[in-house]
């Protein structure tokens, strides 16, 4: 079966500091894609960044960068340098199925302290 | 470049009314979802439509929700009668046509969030 899991469902941080958000995938295809949104209380959700499963660097962009593990399949977002308005729910999310049909995990309320 | 615009941000009915939402996605993108979001929940899949056709509706109650994209462009989600576990957030998103060799990202629009009462 197709799943997401994100096991934290909240997050604290220190403003400055780097975070890693945990994201944990099960799928049997062998090409798929991972995505990370965030979701500000405004409710639209921002793409961040993405991993193809063939993809043998890990992504980055910007403060962001996803640590892509295939054989431990995980896929955890790195912020570094947390910002106040960094405050958010952020989602993990895997294309499968030769689809670009996403599959959400259930998210991860970050707080960022000053 | 405008991103997808969403219209009502907020609805409440009472049980049994009907309900319709707007989407209008970013132009040029040929995709078009509506998820739906509980709370405390990631967003789900509700329909797919690639132009006007939609290719995956297989997560609509198609007793109450109905959707269309006429013209492939804009497109309306709509649920007659609304129930009280209908309460949700309600998102729109498009994409470029996924090619298989590339993964488009879905583009979200901010929603609509529905209270049944």
């Amino acid at each position: 079966a197709q799943k997401i899991t994100q096991t934290q469902p909240g997050m604290f941080v220190q403003e400055k500091e780097a975070v890693t958000l945990d994201c944990t995938y099960d799928t049997s295809d062998q090409s798929y894609g991972l995505f990370w949104y965030k979701q500000p209380s405004s409710g639209e959700m921002i793409f961040l960044i993405y991993q193809g499963s063939y993809d043998e660097q890990n992504a980055t962009e910007g403060r962001y960068s996803l640590n892509f593990q295939k054989a431990r399949k995980s896929a955890n977002l790195v912020i570094s340098a947390s910002q106040l308005g960094d405050s958010a729910m952020y989602f993990c999310a895997m294309r499968t199925g030769g689809y670009n049909k996403l599959i959400f995990g259930a998210g991860t309320r970050l707080a960022v302290h000053p | 470049e405008a991103g997808v615009v969403q219209s009502p941000r907020y609805k409440i009915i009472e049980k049994k009314q009907p309900v319709a939402f707007w989407c209008n996605p970013i132009s040029g993108h040929n995709t078009l979802y509506w998820y739906r979001q509980n709370l405390g929940q990631g967003p789900e899949l509700l329909i797919r439509y690639e132009n006007e056709e939609a290719v995956d509706d297989s997560q609509l109650p198609k007793d109450r929700f109905s959707a269309e994209r006429l013209k492939g462009v804009d497109s309306t989600l709509k649920i007659q009668p609304a129930e009280l576990g209908d309460s949700a957030v309600y998102l729109c998103a498009s994409s470029s046509r996924y090619t298989g060799t590339s993964s488009p990202e879905q583009y979200f629009g901010p929603g609509t969030r529905l209270t049944v009462t």
